[in-house]
């Protein structure tokens, strides 16, 4: 049973244009989120984060979103660039507890 | 920048070989993790430790094992692989000192077993 859900395995958007990645997850005690960003044949390198007490955090391009009445969370990335195109994972955890992580959703940016 | 490292990058390994993965960090990080990812799904926490001679085992079941002698080396053995332990095998670590932990990932360790 999966806690944290990405339910689009891909995603194509225009060069300049924004690209929505969503998450969302079922268990209610998670309350710290994180993106991460995997090219090929490399590790996952971290993005942005955000707490539960929080619904934005902004940093540079990306912007995450946290609604937790509806148990979800997106990525914004504006302007979206080539070199945006990648895997994005969501991850999410209780205090105290290990990160879950999404099945990640293929990002192409198109030039 | 992270500094975790992960060798080898990629493995080819007959069935009932025994192998060890290695994973180090120079961030004085105390607690490691052990991923297993397969195309397309989602990292799966297969070990994990949250300090010297401290080890865990993760959500998925696994046949490896680990060890942590020393807080920057966290090594993975299978001891006898088999075509189900093809995957990709990602290594991480944390720092716990707040309650912000992002994890720092190697390159990870591309494994087949034939």
């Amino acid at each position: 049973d999966q806690q944290v859900k990405q339910n689009s395995p891909s995603l194509s958007v225009q060069e300049g244009r924004i690209s929505i990645l969503n998450c969302d997850y079922t268990n209610s005690m998670f309350d710290y989120f994180l993106w991460y960003k995997k090219y090929p044949a490399e590790g996952p390198t971290f993005l942005i984060s955000i707490s539960s007490i929080k619904d934005k955090n902004e940093d540079g391009r990306f912007t995450v979103f946290l609604n937790k009445s509806a148990k979800h969370l997106s990525l914004h990335i504006v302007p979206s660039q080539p070199g945006d195109s990648a895997v994005y994972f969501c991850a999410a955890r209780g205090y105290g507890q290990n990160f879950v992580f999404g099945p990640g959703t293929r990002l192409s940016v198109l030039p | 920048e992270a500094d975790i490292y992960q060798t080898p990058r990629y493995l080819v390994i007959g069935t009932g070989k025994k192998i060890t993965l290695e994973c180090s960090q120079t961030m004085g990080h105390d607690k490691m993790y052990w991923y297993q990812q397969d195309p397309g799904m989602e990292l799966h926490l297969i070990h994990y430790s949250y300090g010297v001679n401290s080890t865990e085992k993760g959500d998925l079941s696994s046949e490896s094992t680990v060890s942590r002698i020393r807080t920057e080396h966290f090594p993975l053995t299978l001891e006898s692989a088999r075509p189900s332990h093809t995957s990709q095998y990602l290594c991480a670590s944390s720092e716990t000192r707040t309650s912000e932990d992002e994890q720092f990932f190697g390159p990870g360790t591309r494994l087949t077993v034939l």
